[in-house]
């Protein structure tokens, strides 16, 4: 069965300050993909950055990198020059190839807060 | 249209009660899905239907059913619920075939009394 583990419940960063925020998992197929999704207090799922098992490179999308090393089983996303409105849950996800479907199997999450 | 609505976005309702919850798609997507959220917890999948039809149910009880009546609309019909079962519910749809990303939907708080 497929496992995400996010050992940190609750990270600090200072307003502008890069932060990485850990992700591992656990998977015995060699074609997965891996997500990351933020949570603000609103409730929404917005989803931040994609990393497939077979890409070359390290995923980016903005603030947002992944530091995907796949041997380590690891997929920890990166924020550079956090702002303010970082502030939120942050959830490592891995899709389940195993049903066909787009299924996520989510960790447990980390909180970020993000000091002025 | 890259959003995904649901309503309301929030319920208080009685364990007598029958409520829905909507959520509603104009992306195309053929794959949509229900997932529950507990407080302080991730979120856990609850159905996925694919091409209008139920393809995954995670043994949920039967005071859920779920329904999709065409490719852009999916209803939970909610019955004789528990107070165990307040929890934020969100919707999500996907492409059909393996792309990336789910978009969710902002999510419907439930309580119930």
């Amino acid at each position: 069965a497929q496992k995400i583990t996010q050992t940190q419940p609750g990270m600090f960063v200072q307003e502008k300050e890069a932060v990485t925020l850990d992700c591992t998992y656990d998977t015995s197929d060699p074609s997965y993909g891996l997500f990351w999704y933020k949570q603000p207090s609103s409730g929404e799922m917005i989803f931040l950055i994609y990393q497939g098992s077979y890409d070359q490179q390290n995923a980016t999308e903005g603030r947002y990198s992944l530091n995907f090393q796949k041997a380590r089983k690891s997929a920890n996303l990166v924020i550079s020059a956090s702002q303010l409105g970082d502030s939120a849950m942050y959830f490592c996800a891995m899709r389940d190839e195993n049903t066909g479907f787009q299924k996520l199997v989510f960790g447990t999450g980390t909180r970020l807060l993000v000091s002025p | 249209d890259t959003e995904v609505t649901q309503t309301p976005k929030h319920l208080v309702m009685g364990m007598t009660n029958k409520k829905s919850l909507k959520c509603e798609q104009h992306m195309g997507h053929r794959a949509m899905y229900w997932y529950k959220q507990k407080a302080k917890k991730p979120p856990e999948l609850m159905f996925v239907y694919s091409y209008e039809k139920l393809s995954i149910n995670e043994s949920v009880p039967s005071r859920f059913s779920p329904e999709c009546p065409n490719s852009s609309l999916l209803n939970l019909h909610l019955h004789a619920l528990q107070p165990e079962d307040s929890a934020l519910y969100l919707c999500a749809s996907s492409p059909r075939d393996r792309g990336y990303g789910y978009t969710f939907g902002s999510g419907t708080r439930l309580t119930v009394v």
